[in-house]
């Protein structure tokens, strides 16, 4: 696609329902990131692909996040029983070459806001 | 570790006015450091960047200068426009893949 694609833009869930969130990176893209921006910061880390391998997930905050990006595309970042503290917007990115991160040419989608009740 | 301080928003500006966000930051080894900017309703977009100290990084009439003796990258434009209404952020990053924002300046432009 022309740019990167994150569904579902809101999403509003019970607190223990588990949530998954999708990101469709820019076509070619190798690399994938994951963000999370708590309302009034800035992003933090959480997880880095390359292709299909997951290089770093250090920025999970506990074993209820999870990601994966299986063909080396679409990824899925799925968060289990869901807890109020987890109200964020989720922020995707990509870019083209591996670990760009450093260069910023990162490519961010809109997110998706979660809202846990 | 590495972090990021911006100033506070948020910033309202009549058009034509001069805008400098304050930019200082901490960090081990020698940081690339980022200015993005967010526009309603899209996604983070890289303005400008400088990867080495006293570089200078300029895009739609933006600047920044890496300074390393104040460990600052302040941002400037000298006239600004309805169009630049945003919310900025000031990032940096010291290895190859991770950055690390500040919490981001709002900033309205009023015609």
């Amino acid at each position: 696609g022309a740019g990167v694609s994150q569904s579902p833009r809101y999403k509003v869930t019970k607190r223990g329902q588990d949530v998954a969130l999708r990101c469709d990176p820019i076509s070619g893209h190798v690399s994938l990131y994951w963000y999370r921006q708590a309302l009034g910061q800035g992003p933090e880390f959480l997880t880095y692909f390359n292709y299909e391998a997951q290089q770093d997930k250090s920025g999970l905050p506990n074993d209820r996040f999870s990601a994966e990006r299986p063909e080396g595309s679409i990824s899925t970042l799925t968060i289990q029983r869901t807890e109020q503290r987890d109200s964020a917007m989720y922020r995707c990115a990509s870019s083209l070459s591996a670990g760009q991160g450093n260069t910023g040419e990162l490519f961010f989608g809109e997110g998706s806001r979660l809202t846990v009740l | 570790g590495n972090s990021v301080t911006q100033m506070e928003g948020p910033v309202t500006l009549s058009e034509e006015a001069f805008l400098t966000i304050n930019c200082t930051y901490t960090a081990t080894g020698y940081p690339s450091l980022f200015w993005y900017v967010q526009y309603p309703g899209e996604g983070l977009q890289l303005l400008l960047k400088a990867t080495k100290a006293d570089d200078k990084g300029s895009n739609k009439g933006f600047e920044a200068t890496y300074r390393k003796e104040t460990t600052s990258f302040h941002l400037e434009k000298g006239s600004v426009q309805v169009s630049d209404s945003a919310v900025y952020f000031c990032a940096l990053g010291t290895n190859d893949y991770k950055l690390s924002f500040g919490a981001g300046t709002t900033v309205t432009v009023r015609a």
